[in-house]
């Protein structure tokens, strides 16, 4: 079946402007991560979704980030008033609940010039 | 908290040799370990898991590792290199059974494969 997507696959944009990322995660996944990858930090976890529970954003880096899901599927991450050290690649992965293996999407490279 | 430490940063091989990366871990409670192989410019692939059962994990395209709890190590192994194998190598810790399923990631390995 089809996989986790992402879109876009690539986005520039301008310090100071908003951003948003889309993930599809693959069909009937109640679980839904969000991790950011950059040369800096490495893989570090951003948020999470279960289900209806509210999500855990333990991992978010700043109030300019935050992270929706409509109807138990798509997620949306978004980031405000971009800053050069939100430029990263952000991955998206998704696991059926109880389960323990998170399938990850091909990830949306982020540049803020 | 737990935490994931990977020794080298970059690892050269020839070709048909032994593949080995090192992953050492850090968690208060039972952890699930994993490790996922990037390749350039795509996401994470899942190579093998480790959640409690049998300590000695088999995964795809040929790896392996072995978890051993009084070493706190998970290493990966693959008796002979091949040229596809060369890719970025991440292992990851979450916590176990009923617990949260966020994973802890090391800074990556890259495996490089000469002729």
């Amino acid at each position: 079946g089809a996989g986790v997507s992402q879109s876009p696959s690539n986005k520039v944009t301008e310090k100071g402007k908003d951003v948003e990322l889309r993930c599809d995660p693959i069909s009937g996944h109640t679980a839904l991560y969000w991790y950011r990858q950059s040369l800096g930090q490495g893989l570090e976890f951003l948020i999470y979704f279960q289900g209806n529970s509210a999500p855990d954003k333990s991992g978010l880096p700043s109030d300019r980030f935050s992270a929706e899901r409509t109807g138990g599927s798509v997620s949306t991450l978004t980031i405000q008033r971009t800053q050069q050290e939100d430029s990263a690649v952000y991955l998206c992965a998704s696991s059926l609940q109880g389960t323990d293996t998170q399938y990850f999407g091909p990830g949306t490279r982020l540049t803020v010039l | 908290a737990q935490s994931v430490t990977q020794l080298g940063s970059h690892v050269s091989v020839s070709e048909g040799a032994l593949v080995l990366l090192r992953c050492n871990y850090s968690s208060s409670v039972p952890p699930y370990l994993f490790w996922y192989v990037q390749y350039p410019n795509q996401g994470l692939q899942l190579l093998l898991k480790y959640t409690s059962a049998a300590t000695l994990v088999k995964g795809i395209n040929g790896f392996e590792a072995e978890f051993k709890k009084s070493e706190t190590s998970f290493h990966l192994t693959k008796p002979s290199a091949h040229m596809s194998d060369a890719a970025e190598y991440f292992c990851a810790v979450s916590e176990g059974p009923g617990g949260f399923q966020k994973l802890v990631f090391g800074t990556g390995t890259r495996l490089l494969v000469s002729p």
